[in-house]
């Protein structure tokens, strides 16, 4: 398994403004997802991101809105650009098992409120 | 294409009862099938999968699935709930047409455990 941390755990933010959400690994994996869980609701991928290439936005996902940076194997971030109240969730990025492509270990997430 | 659909939004057991939560799957491929938890304020946990093997899957924490494909369902189950299973239960199916080679994860709306004393 992997062990994945998330820096903010938490923020509280201006409408307008700006957040970089961070993604540790304790390995090298090449291949990291972004995901969203708006509150009462289920979990949407946002992004894939791959160490070294552009990351590919899911559809209603845009990269100015949801800039993502994958400097390398065990680190990556998401930028929540120009926010609004409808951005208030949990953000979430996972891994996918080294062993087994379709199953992924997931970090805590964290709990974006926008004011 | 890939989809779930969990039947329930909240569920609500009293302790020491069984514990069914309902899941729904379609997929145009041979499914992948997941039960997570997540407890409030803690990360996503896998319970269990199904790929393919045996119908009837044991996870964690004494909770069960079984996979039967003619009622495209992958209901999860525990004989007797504890205090500690109150969480929210995402049931999940795997999408081949991933990035890079890796396989999407698609959730389903979610359920909510509750269980009283």
């Amino acid at each position: 398994s992997a062990v994945i941390s998330q820096k903010p755990s938490r923020d509280i933010c201006q409408r307008g403004t700006s957040l970089t959400i961070q993604c540790q690994v304790d390995s090298q994996v090449t291949m990291m997802f972004w995901y969203r869980q708006q509150p009462g609701q289920s979990l949407t991928l946002i992004a894939t991101a791959n160490q070294g290439s552009e990351a590919t936005y899911e559809s209603g996902f845009v990269i100015d809105k949801f800039p993502i940076s994958r400097p390398n194997l065990t680190f990556s971030t998401l930028t929540v650009s120009n926010m609004s109240p409808e951005d208030s969730s949990i953000y979430l990025c996972s891994v996918p098992d080294s062993q087994v492509n379709n199953e992924q270990f997931f970090g805590p997430g964290t709990r974006l409120t926008v004011l | 294409a890939q989809s779930v659909t969990q039947l329930d939004s909240h569920v609500s057991v009293s302790e020491g009862t069984p514990v069914l939560l309902r899941c729904n799957y379609s997929s145009s491929y041979s499914p992948s099938l997941f039960w997570y938890v997540q407890h409030p304020n803690k990360g996503l946990q896998l319970l269990l999968k199904y790929t393919s093997a045996a119908t009837l899957v044991k996870g964690i924490n004494g909770f069960e699935a079984e996979f039967k494909k003619s009622e495209t369902s992958f209901h999860l189950t525990k004989p007797s709930a504890h205090m500690s299973d109150a969480a929210e239960y995402f049931c999940v199916v795997s999408d081949p047409r991933g990035s890079g080679g890796y396989n999407k994860l698609i959730f389903g709306a979610g359920t909510r455990l509750a269980v009283h004393p």
